[in-house]
């Protein structure tokens, strides 16, 4: 079975450090990847994702991943965080064509400003 | 605007009692999904639905059910056989079979009495 395994579950930075969060997923074939983001207060909503191709992705808000086979990983980088950045971030796996997507954990994030 | 509303915001169970959370989309979504959400676990499947009067079960299902009867609409219903039911429940909603959860409801959080 399909699983998702996120490092952190609490991050805390100040205003301008850069960001990597973890995210290693279990499943030996094709996947589709997505980090989701939930601001405070606000609906979960996806913020980039992987489907195939070049293994850097960008998303909103100068957010972007990488896919990394040889390492089952997807981790989130961001060069230089924001305050509005604090919120909870979620990794997930689905298997194309499949109907199931797995989520991780989550992993919230709070930036000092 | 488009969009996923689930109602109540709130909901407290008595021992025994069966509730029912709504979640309705006027996005004209074909798939919907319902995840329930605990401190540090993450977003867990309960049940999907990728077209109307059609719906599997997702990772956690034993104390649950759903219907699908019109596309707008996907009711989850928490029996009295679901022993641990105090938790925030997520609905969720893609344009297509097979995508990933693009939308999000509000959340309902039920608790017992």
């Amino acid at each position: 079975a399909q699983s998702v395994s996120q490092h952190n579950h609490h991050v805390i930075l100040s205003e301008a450090a850069s960001l990597e969060l973890g995210c290693n997923y279990s499943y030996g074939g094709t996947v589709n990847l997505f980090w989701y983001v939930q601001y405070p207060g606000q609906h979960l909503q996806l913020l980039l994702k992987y489907f195939s191709g070049d293994p850097l992705v960008k998303g909103i808000k100068g957010f972007e991943a990488e896919f990394i086979k040889s390492k089952f990983s997807f981790n989130l980088r961001k060069p230089s965080v924001q305050w509005s950045d604090t919120a909870e971030y979620f990794c997930a796996v689905n298997v194309p064509g499949g109907f199931k997507t797995i989520f991780g954990a989550g992993t919230r994030l709070f930036v000092k400003a | 605007d488009g969009g996923i509303t689930q109602s109540p915001k709130y909901l407290f169970r008595k021992e025994g009692q069966n509730v029912t959370l709504s979640c309705e989309q006027n996005l004209n979504h074909d798939a919907m999904y319902w995840y329930r959400q605990d401190p540090g676990q993450g977003l867990r499947l309960i049940y999907y639905s990728q077209i109307v009067n059609d719906f599997q079960k997702g990772d956690i299902a034993e104390g649950y059910s759903v219907s699908r009867e019109k596309k707008e609409s996907f009711p989850l219903t928490v029996t009295s056989a679901q022993k641990n039911p105090t938790a925030f429940y997520l609905c969720a909603s893609s344009p297509y079979r097979g995508d990933q959860p693009q939308h999000f409801g509000d959340g309902t959080r039920l608790s017992i009495l």
